[in-house]
This record gives structure tokens, sequence and C-alpha cells, in this order.
């Protein structure tokens, strides 16, 4: 089956960094899609990979590495606003989108 | 604002009552999907539609019934639900159904099914 992974909760401080992980088993790739999604609110794309490597937007950045099956989302100087929910999905060789259950990012003052 | 609406924005219905849940699109975009929201869940995709044609159906129960009578607009019509059909239904669009396009959401309908 496909299936991908993320940790369900985390939690970080204002003005830190923080990492979320992201590792998937589906059938084909054909790139990966971070979204944000407040409490109550839609999804709002962040990133989206298709080559290995770094991609960076502003305080944002997320990696991939298709031979690892596993990508992570970078968030630098974290902010309040950054407290959201996280999801990651994959795109498969069927061009479907499969999700995982998403990362609640907590930040503490 | 994402260009995508959806309403209502909440619904309560009983097991045997007929409703609909609308979306409209003003991104100029060709394909529009329903997607189910429940808490701790991944996001599950119940309907795909492109340049108005239906390319996809997850294996959704009959009791829900897509419509999208053009490019812009998507309705999910509703009719007896059962307790677990409780969640959030998300409206998204995008350009395409490629690999790079970039999904755009709505807000979604909280339904509550009783």
């Amino acid at each position: 089956g496909q299936n991908i992974d993320q940790p369900t909760e985390m939690t970080a401080t204002e003005g830190a960094i923080v990492q979320i992980n992201c590792t998937y088993q589906t059938s084909g790739f054909n790139g990966l899609f971070w979204y944000q999604q407040h409490a109550g609110e839609a999804p709002t794309f962040l990133s989206y990979n298709v080559l290995d490597g770094l991609e960076e937007k502003g305080r944002f950045s997320s990696f991939l590495s298709r031979s690892k099956g596993y990508s992570y989302l970078l968030l630098k100087e974290l902010q309040m606003k950054d407290s959201a929910s996280y999801l990651c999905a994959v795109r498969d060789s069927n061009y479907q989108l499969i999700w995982g259950a998403g990362t609640k990012l907590i930040i503490k003052p | 604002e994402t260009g995508v609406t959806q309403t209502p924005r909440h619904l309560v219905m009983g097991m045997t009552n007929k409703k609909s849940l609308k979306c409209e699109q003003h991104l100029g975009h060709n394909a529009m999907y329903w997607y189910k929201q429940s808490a701790k869940k991944p996001l599950e995709l119940m309907f795909v539609y492109s340049l108005e044609e239906r390319v996809e159906n997850n294996s959704v129960p009959s009791r829900f019934s897509p419509e999208c009578p053009n490019s812009s607009h998507l309705f999910l019509h509703l009719h007896t639900l059962q307790p677990e059909d409780s969640a959030l239904y998300l409206c998204a669009s995008s350009l395409g159904t490629g690999e790079a396009y970039e999904q755009y959401f709505g807000p979604g309908t909280r339904l509550t099914v009783t």
C-alpha cells in the first residue's frame, strides 16, 4: 500500500528553527508538496519538490531525497503565526496525490 | 482568501435529510476536487473533475453524489448519510491535474450528521 509518515505533533519556541520530516512509500513519484493549514482554515500551498535538493522560500525551505523517500520542511525564525498543521503530499505514478495525516506545530513564546 | 469559496461553512443534518454542498472557484482553473478531512487522518480524495468530466471516483459510497455543471462550480449532493460521514469537506481547484500544479483549497464545510 501507499503510505506517508509524519510526526503527529511538534513543539518549538518562538524565534527558533524546526524541521518537520516526511517519509513516503508510494507507487512511483511525481513530486512532493507541503501545505500549511491553520485551525479552521483551508490548506495553503507552501512548496513543491520534484528533484533532489533544497528549495528555499524566505523563512521556509523544503528538502527532498528521492532515493531515501524522504523530505523535510524547515521553518526558521519561528513566529507565533506559524502555529498550524503542516501537510505532506506525494504525487504517485498515476498522478494521484497521497496525503500524510499532517503535523501539528505548536509555537511557544 | 484563496479564490475558492464554499457554502455553507457549517451544516448539521439528520440521516434522512438531503442537502448539497457548493464550491465555486474564481481562478480560471480546469480541475476541481472534493476531499474529506477527518481528525488526525490524511485527506481523503473523493472526486476529481477535469474540464467538467469526472476523472476519478475513489470508491465513495453512493450517498455522495458530485455534480460539475461548469469549470467554475462543483456540488456535492448528500442523502441518507451516516454519523461516520461527519467531517470537514474541502473543495480544491488546480490549473490542471499534472504533476506540478498545486491545489487551491476552499475553507471547507464542517458537516455533522446526527
